[in-house]
């Protein structure tokens, strides 16, 4: 089955400078990548997602990138804000699998320093 | 359109206690599912659904049962509840396709502490 490994475990950044986590996978049938965030005591909230499809996709000052070949993607935040301060999962999913279900990584916990 | 909804919101059981947690989902998504989150191990699946009246084991099942009886409703229960069991339980809902995974929504989450 899918296996997620997910990079660093925690991450701490000045206000301003940009923030990268990164994700491999191991089943190379995934094909939908998606990053969730969540706050203290919240539920996780997606926040951008990507489908193999693509190598790279940007939403404001998040962007995501995959390499299908390696098998690894990432998660990139530039001009980091303290309201960026969260914990970050990174999921696959092969969409043949009966239940299209989500494999997650254990998560890093961001830290902006203001 | 309140989306994915979880109760109770936090429960403390002692071992051997039973107990039912209730999600609900007013977006007629077909499929759901229960996790549990415990630090340092992110999100584990406990089970799925794929439909009204069908469940499935995810990757820690044992100990959990399930039962999807209504389209909008996914119980899971503890028949006796063990410490190991302590965690904050995320119930999630998304649309089904045979050919694309949708976004998983979750709920609030519940938290459950077991004596």
């Amino acid at each position: 089955g899918e296996n997620v490994e997910q990079h660093p475990s925690t991450l701490s950044v000045q206000e301003g400078d940009s923030a990268v986590i990164k994700c491999t996978y191991s089943d190379s049938a995934s094909n939908y990548f998606p990053w969730y965030k969540q706050e203290l005591g919240k539920r996780p909230q997606l926040i951008i997602d990507i489908r193999s499809n693509v190598g790279e996709k940007k939403d404001q000052r998040i962007a995501v990138t995959l390499n299908k070949t390696a098998k690894h993607f990432s998660l990139h935040i530039t001009e980091t804000q303290p309201e960026d301060s969260a914990v970050y999962f990174c999921a696959a999913s092969n969409p043949e699998e009966y239940g299209n279900k989500l494999v997650f990584g254990a998560g890093t916990i961001l830290r902006v320093k203001s | 359109n309140a989306g994915v909804t979880q109760t109770p919101k936090f429960r403390v059981l002692k071992t051997g206690q039973s107990m039912t947690l209730l999600c609900a989902q007013d977006m007629n998504h077909e499929y759901m599912y229960w996790y549990r989150q415990d630090p340092g191990m992110g999100l584990r699946l406990i089970h799925y659904s794929v439909g009204e009246g069908t469940t499935a084991k995810g990757e820690v099942p044992d100990g959990y049962n399930v039962s999807r009886l209504k389209k909008q409703n996914f119980l899971l229960g503890l028949e006796s509840a063990a410490p190991s069991q302590t965690s904050v339980y995320f119930c999630a809902s998304s649309y089904a396709s045979d050919r694309y995974t949708d976004t998983q929504y979750f709920g609030p989450g519940t938290r459950l502490t077991v004596l």
